[in-house]
């Protein structure tokens, strides 16, 4: 089955500077990447996703990127703001399955 | 829209109890996923539904789990007897159809078991 590894656990950062997450997946036949943010105690939601036929998307200030042969993708945050402190899951969904395989999430910290 | 509903919040029981959660799909969804989420991990598929038919059940512990959605719209999730490691937030998430990508979560049930 899929396999998901995400870095890095925590990510510290102050208000204005950049946040990279980055993520792995096993399957080539993984098709769809989303990315969840998940606020303390509440649900997942879904901020992005890209899928395979593309390299990158973007999204004000929050854009991912693919490489399929390397299969890794990553989240990118500009100008980080306090309030996109969370955690942040990465996901993969093969083609086959359609069933998301997620990582282990990121917490990020952005100090005002 | 209203969203995916989940009762109740939280609970806590003791070990080898038993425990029900209950799901409200977003109305029209046909697909609907209950999620283990253990803290500090990202949420694991227990099973999927298509309507009331099972897709997906691989990752659910038969042994203990069980899940049903008899009428194709609500579900419940139960657990008996509960352990220790049960310990998690249920998630329940639903999409429009088995083939969309794009999944609803609901607030999650947090469970904890002593």
């Amino acid at each position: 089955g899929e396999n998901v590894e995400q870095h890095p656990s925590t990510l510290s950062v102050q208000e204005g500077d950049s946040a990279v997450i980055k993520c792995t997946y096993s399957d080539s036949a993984s098709n769809y990447f989303p990315w969840y943010k998940q606020e303390l105690g509440k649900r997942p939601q879904l901020i992005i996703d890209i899928r395979s036929n593309v390299g990158e998307k973007k999204d004000q200030r929050i854009a991912v990127t693919l490489n399929k042969t390397a299969k890794h993708f990553s989240l990118h945050i500009t100008e980080t703001q306090p309030e996109d402190s969370a955690v942040y899951f990465c996901a993969a969904r093969s083609g086959g399955s359609y069933i998301p395989t997620f990582g282990r999430g990121t917490s990020l910290i952005v100090h005002p | 829209e209203a969203g995916v509903a989940q009762s109740p919040r939280y609970k806590i029981i003791e070990k080898r109890q038993s425990v029900a959660f209950w799901c409200n799909p977003i109305s029209g969804h046909a697909t609907l996923y209950w999620y283990q989420q253990i803290l500090g991990q990202g949420p694991k598929l227990l099973i999927q539904f298509q309507n009331n038919g099972v897709v997906d059940d691989s990752q659910l512990p038969k042994d203990r789990f069980s899940a049903e959605r008899l009428k194709g719209v609500d579900s419940t999730l139960k657990i008996q007897p509960a352990k220790l490691e049960d310990s998690a937030v249920y998630l329940c998430a639903s999409s429009l159809e088995e083939f969309s990508y794009e999944q609803y979560f609901g607030p999650g049930t947090r469970l904890t078991v002593t």
